[in-house]
Order: C-alpha cells, then sequence, then structure tokens
C-alpha cells in the first residue's frame, strides 16, 4: 500500500512529441504528489507538484494530470525537447509525514 | 531559492577508510533532513532521517552503525560511511525539507559519488 507504481520504464519520444509518463497509489493517505527530473550524475530537480484539491496543474511545457477516483497521476511534457532527455520520478507524500515513496522512474530519450 | 549542496561530488577510498559526506542548505533552514543511496538505473532508497539535535531515524535494514548521521545545525547533516568496502560504492544524495504552504517540499543536493577500492 505504501508503493507508487510507475510506467513505462523507458520511454522514446521525437522531438516536439509529447511525453507522458504515469503513476498509481494505493494510499488514500497520500496527499502530495511531486515529480522529480534526473539527469545522469545528478540529483534530482522538483519539476512540479499537485494536490488531490485540482485535477490539473500546468507548468510551461510541464502538466500534471490527477485522476482522485481511479488513484492516478500522470505527467504530459508538451513539445518535448533533447534536453528533456532525462530520468523522471514520481512520487507520493502521506498527509502529516515526511517520507516521499518514489516511484521506480521512467528513462525519457527525445531525439530530434 | 531551495538550493541544496553537497561535498565532496565525488570521492575515492580504499576499503576500511571512512569517508565523510556533507550536505548543506544554502539559503533556507532545514529542520530535517534525509539521506538517500541510489544505484544505477534504480530510484532513490531512502537511508535515514535526520532532525537537527536529535539522533536520525535510521530505515530497515540500514546499518547505523556504518552510516553515521550528525545534524549539527539547521543547515548542516553529515554522512560517515565508516570502515566502508566495496559494496558501499553507490551514489549517495541528500535532501533538505523546506515547509512551502500545507508541504514540506523536498530539495536535493547533487549527489556525491563513492568508490571504495
Amino acid at each position: 500500500q505504501q508503493q507508487v507504481k510507475q510506467s513505462p520504464q523507458s520511454l522514446i519520444v521525437q522531438k516536439g512529441g509529447i511525453s507522458i509518463i504515469n503513476c498509481a497509489y494505493e494510499n488514500t493517505a497520500f496527499d502530495y504528489f511531486p515529480w522529480y527530473q534526473q539527469f545522469p550524475g545528478k540529483g534530482p530537480a522538483l519539476l512540479i507538484a499537485i494536490r488531490p484539491d485540482v485535477s490539473e496543474k500546468k507548468e510551461g511545457r510541464f502538466t500534471i494530470s490527477f485522476n482522485k477516483s481511479a488513484k492516478q497521476f500522470s505527467l504530459h511534457i508538451m513539445d518535448s525537447q533533447p534536453g528533456d532527455s532525462a530520468t523522471y520520478f514520481c512520487a507520493a507524500l502521506r498527509h502529516n509525514t515526511d517520507k516521499l515513496i518514489f516511484g521506480t522512474g521512467t528513462r525519457l530519450q527525445v531525439f530530434p | 531559492g531551495a538550493v541544496v549542496s553537497q561535498h565532496p561530488s565525488w570521492v575515492i577510498c580504499k576499503s576500511g577508510t571512512s569517508v565523510k559526506i556533507e550536505c548543506r542548505s544554502l539559503d533556507f533552514q532545514a529542520t530535517t533532513m534525509f539521506w538517500y543511496r541510489q544505484f544505477p538505473k534504480q530510484s532513490l532508497m531512502l537511508m535515514a532521517t535526520s532532525n537537527e539535535g536529535s539522533k536520525a531515524t535510521y530505515e530497515q535494514g540500514v546499518e547505523k552503525d556504518k552510516f553515521l548521521i550528525n545534524h549539527a545545525s539547521l543547515t548542516l547533516s553529515t554522512l560517515t560511511v565508516t570502515s566502508a568496502h566495496p559494496e558501499d560504492s553507490s551514489f549517495y544524495i541528500c535532501s533538505a525539507s523546506l515547509r512551502e504552504g500545507q508541504t514540506d517540499t523536498q530539495y536535493f543536493g547533487p549527489g556525491t559519488r563513492l568508490t571504495v577500492l
């Protein structure tokens, strides 16, 4: 119940296309869902985050879609660029706790 | 804002020696810091949660005597890998927690690559 399932494991997208990464959870006590971007040899960087009281959040080319009833959330990267090539991790935080539960990661490659 | 630094960025040591890794929150005070370990092409594995002025809380399976954590101030936490062995070689990443609205957002350091020969 503490798991966050992430798919796909890897994703190849052409430049200008849309990258979609999906995550699912079981624990309804999760109330904060961030996405992190990690380049090789670097630490994860916070990309965008959402709370379950909204169904969508957009920041530039990055959008989180959240489906509370299905317990699923996804990251959409519009107009994907080669510079977006990285590993993306979804995560979840349970209410009144401080431990992030990470997904398994998705390696995104954007080809020109 | 919300910058976290780590030092060193990489370290190579001989088996049996101890290595200290520093984690600093540069522009904010963090009551809680976290230490993670990451193997190649894998997700982050939480090792311990560190609170300023108190003992760290270790995750199940993490040896507290091997991975010593000290959180001396609101901006500094250190991880010491004692008597390091080749199997301790990994990418160690810290994060610091910043209260933003209703949420404690974790900001990560750049990581430290440890290689034990």
